[in-house]
């Protein structure tokens, strides 16, 4: 597509719960990230996938939290049983090229508002 | 530990005047800086970027300075309309790691 897409856009969800949210990233794009924004807080850096190499997945937060990238294109975001200080937008973003160049910059979805209640 | 940092949370500026946002970090390793501009409900969208090994680049109405020796950037806008308000983001990608390290962002609102 012509930009990265994330759904749902919004969701809520009971404490305990599991939740996937989804990223569909520009096609031929390499690179694929997760970062969530809290209420207040900038954007915290959750993981990435960079072709078929294994993710960085040094920023998750717990055990409770993890991504695949099947085919090397769609993205799923899983969190098991959700506490409330999941509650954040969850942003998909994919590059070209997971390098140093002026071309590598990131395309940010609109982001899967979740709220665990 | 936050590597980069913006430390105003927010800025007010009237129309036409020069809005300077802010950034500073810690990691030496960081060769390459962006800004991000993002409004309510949507994802970022890159501004400007700027490699290390300049310290200058423009484009339109925004500038980004690099003061290595400081480890501070900042993004000047120029004359500021009302439709820069939103938060920017600063973020620099680690070399080697390939990361990239947002700052907390600072929220500009251009006062008509």
């Amino acid at each position: 597509g012509a930009g990265v897409s994330q759904s749902p856009s919004n969701k809520v969800t009971e404490k305990g719960k599991d939740v996937e949210l989804r990223c569909d990233p520009i096609s031929g794009h390499t690179a694929l990230y997760w970062y969530r924004q809290s209420l207040g807080q900038g954007l915290e850096f959750l993981i990435y996938f960079q072709g078929n190499s294994a993710p960085d997945k040094s920023g998750l937060p717990s055990d409770r939290f993890s991504a695949e990238r099947t085919g090397g294109s769609v993205s799923t975001l899983t969190i098991q049983r959700t506490q409330q200080e999941d509650s954040a937008v969850y942003l998909c973003a994919s590059s070209l090229l997971a390098g140093l160049s002026g071309a590598n910059v990131l395309t940010f979805g609109a982001g899967s508002r979740l709220t665990v209640l | 530990d936050q590597q980069v940092k913006q430390n105003s949370p927010s800025l007010s500026v009237q129309e036409g005047r020069i809005s300077i946002l802010n950034c500073d970090y810690t990691n030496s390793m960081f060769d390459y800086f962006l800004w991000y501009k993002k409004y309510p409900a949507e994802g970022p969208t890159f501004l400007i970027s700027i490699s290390s090994i300049k310290d200058k680049n423009e484009d339109g109405r925004f500038t980004v300075f690099l003061n290595k020796s400081a480890k501070h950037l900042s993004l000047h806008i120029v004359p500021s309309q009302p439709g820069d308000s939103a938060v920017y983001f600063c973020a620099a990608i680690s070399n080697p790691g390939n990361q990239f390290y947002f700052g907390t962002g600072t929220s500009l609102t251009v006062i008509p």
